[in-house]
């Protein structure tokens, strides 16, 4: 089993739709949790960290169930410039990365 | 303008050959990283550094090699050894738990 899975997508959905990602993780001694965004052939960069009690900036929500040992990052009102892959990652001392989920948001 | 910077972009060479691919970052981070990404796969690490002149390997650190004698330089040499060593190279620093990355080197070996 992985230590990071997520979904690979891709998701295709129209401009507007509103969008949720799951990712799951192995380690329940993780104490690090992040959404990374990754555009074609660029690299990564970081869209948000996830706190425990959840949190939000402007559409973006991500939330953390350690019970469930799962992660989420839902995107409302999509933009076309929102596709790109979105990158789970989730760590203590070393951070792991998912494979990413694809996501393609279309006029 | 503070951040990491990764050069080539894009670098190609036979196989049997060594080379070295540069990392600097003026963001004062203690820790730097290198990773490689394949095609549709997810970032696996290589090697790693939290301090200068000491690093740890990672998953994947067979046919690559680092040093660390600056705060402010990473590089990383792919090896001969390394047995699939064409991949897209990333490299990063942190504070904290944050990452960063530099724009990447795209490595092409034949």
């Amino acid at each position: 089993r992985k230590e990071v899975e997520q979904d690979p997508g891709p998701f295709n959905v129209p401009e507007g739709a509103t969008v949720a990602f799951n990712c799951t993780y192995s380690n329940s001694a993780s104490q690090s949790f992040f959404w990374y965004r990754q555009d074609c052939r660029k690299e990564p960069k970081l869209l948000m960290s996830v706190y425990s009690s959840g949190n939000e900036d402007g559409r973006f929500t991500a939330q953390l169930n350690r019970a469930s040992q799962y992660i989420s990052l839902l995107i409302r009102d999509s933009k076309l410039s929102d596709s790109a892959t979105y990158l789970c990652v989730v760590g203590h001392n070393d951070m792991r990365f998912g494979a990413g989920t694809r996501l393609t948001v279309k006029p | 303008d503070g951040g990491i910077t990764q050069s080539p972009k894009y670098l190609f060479r036979k196989e049997g050959q060594n080379v070295t691919l540069s990392c600097e970052q003026n963001l004062n981070h203690d820790a730097m990283y290198w990773y490689r990404q394949d095609p549709g796969q997810g970032l696996r690490l290589i090697y790693y550094s939290q301090i200068v002149n000491d690093f740890q390997k990672g998953d994947i650190a067979e046919g690559y090699s680092v040093s660390r004698e600056k705060k402010e330089s990473f590089p990383l040499t792919v090896t001969s050894a390394q047995k699939n060593p064409t991949a897209f190279y990333l490299c990063a620093s942190s504070k904290g738990s944050e990452q960063y990355f530099g724009p990447g080197t795209r490595l092409t070996v034949t």
